[in-house]
């Protein structure tokens, strides 16, 4: 199956930091990625929707300026977190959509933990 | 947008049982709907498919059926494992996937 690498699995910062998760499809082209958040024993909650080369779209709750979204390539797309809080602790996926076959392929996920 | 609701949000089966796991959505503009077993702390994986013109499909112990008329479908696994212990998700796209609550599964050896 495709591969969709996120970098980094796992990370510890300090409050008011800012945080970058990458993510990467790497045997395909995907100009449709998005950005899931998880909550222990929770569902995966969409964040946003990011389109390569246009603004990412923001699901209702999600606060833009906050979790700023860049997809520059069709190959890449990063979430920043800017001035982390211990309440953005949470596990954060991104997904990749191939449009081959119209599937979606996860990354392996970023556990952010805000001290 | 589109609301998935699944049920039941855990389920507990002796080894070689069957489990059935069942979501509805409310978009009736959906027309993708993949199942995803997650591990913990791993990322979700797709385990099998159906769109919204096809009523059922199988692949070895897992089936999925779709009711159109009544948004609703399920996931069945047959002959479980203890290996098949995770969290399963269901989701439904019409734009974007969505997904629901998800159900533990526990297959007990």
């Amino acid at each position: 199956g495709a591969v969709v690498s996120q970098h980094p699995s796992r990370v510890i910062c300090k409050s008011g930091t800012s945080v970058k998760i990458e993510c990467r499809s790497l045997d395909f082209q995907a100009t449709t990625m998005f950005w899931y958040r998880q909550f222990p024993k929770q569902s995966l909650m969409l964040m946003a929707t990011s389109n390569e080369g246009s603004k990412a779209t923001y699901e209702q709750g999600v606060e833009k300026d906050k979790f700023l979204i860049n997809h520059a390539s069709l190959t890449l797309s990063t979430l920043t977190v800017t001035s982390a809080h211990p309440e953005d602790s949470s596990f954060y996926i991104c997904s990749a959509y191939r449009p081959t076959n119209e599937k979606l392929f996860f990354g392996s996920g970023t556990q952010l933990s805000v001290l | 947008g589109e609301n998935v609701e699944q049920h039941p949000s855990t389920l507990s089966v002796q080894e070689g049982d069957s489990a059935v796991i069942k979501c509805t959505y409310s978009d009736s503009a959906s027309n993708y709907f993949p199942w995803y077993k997650q591990e913990l702390g791993k990322r979700p994986q797709l385990i099998i498919d159906i769109r919204s013109n096809v009523g059922e499909k199988k692949d070895q112990r897992i089936a999925v059926t779709l009711n159109k008329t009544a948004k609703h479908f399920s996931l069945h696994i047959t002959e479980t494992q203890p290996e098949d212990s995770a969290v399963y998700f269901c989701a439904a796209r019409a734009n974007n996937l969505f997904f629901g609550t998800g159900t533990r599964l526990t297959v007990i050896p």
